[in-house]
């Protein structure tokens, strides 16, 4: 069963700090690993879909790495804001080649003034 | 576009009412998922569905069915609310573009909120 897990689950950090936010799964055999953001009382929203065979994605401020060997994704926040707070989380599809997406609890990331 | 949709926002039942939630997509989308979001928990999958007339388990299923008589409408029912379906709902749609698994992008509805008393 692929297992997802997020670190850290909460950070609190001032403005303008740049972060690191972890995702680590189990199975490595999978097609893709998305980043989604989360506001409170709101649905996802899709910020970086990395496929298997890239090994990072961009948009904007944000940087996603992908290594699939390791079992590892990492999303970089550049020069963090205020209205970056939110949780993020992240999926990655379940093991046996299955395409159905797995998800992290996510990290829950305060950016204060 | 509008995107996905959910009806409704806000519910609240009493412990063995019926009720049915709807999620509309109008992105052409292939796949579609229900799933259930509580505290600690994470989001965990309850049924999901590859196309129209089609629908399969996900990791909670029970005590929930679903319909998807038309590809643009994923229904999802609870027969017997019980207070253990206390939780917010999402739908979510997808598709792989050109067939190709590795870049199907999930995109999701706003959610219900359901209380069960």
């Amino acid at each position: 069963k692929q297992e997802v897990t997020q670190i850290p689950a909460a950070l609190s950090v001032p403005e303008g700090e740049n972060l690191v936010l972890n995702c680590s799964f189990t199975d490595s055999a999978i097609y893709n690993l998305q980043w989604f953001r989360q506001d409170p009382g709101k649905g996802l929203t899709s910020l970086l879909l990395i496929q298997s065979s890239q090994r990072e994605q961009t948009s904007g401020r944000l940087n996603a790495s992908l290594d699939k060997s390791s079992g590892r994704s990492t999303l970089y926040i550049a020069a963090s804001q205020p209205g970056d707070s939110a949780t993020y989380l992240c999926a990655v599809p379940a093991s046996g080649g299955s395409y159905i997406p797995t998800f992290g609890r996510g990290t829950s990331l305060i950016v204060h003034p | 576009n509008a995107g996905v949709t959910q009806t409704p926002k806000f519910r609240v039942l009493k412990t063995g009412q019926s009720m049915t939630l709807l999620c509309a997509q109008d992105m052409n989308h292939e796949y579609m998922y229900w799933y259930r979001q509580d505290p600690g928990m994470g989001l965990r999958l309850i049924h999901y569905s590859v196309g129209e007339g089609t629908t399969a388990k996900g990791e909670v299923p029970d005590g929930y069915n679903v319909s998807r008589l038309k590809k643009q409408n994923f229904l999802l029912g609870l027969e017997s609310a019980a207070p253990s379906q206390t939780s917010v709902y999402f739908c979510a749609s997808s598709y792989p573009i050109a067939g190709d698994l590795s870049t199907d992008t999930q995109y999701f509805g706003p959610g219900t909120r359901l209380t069960v008393l």
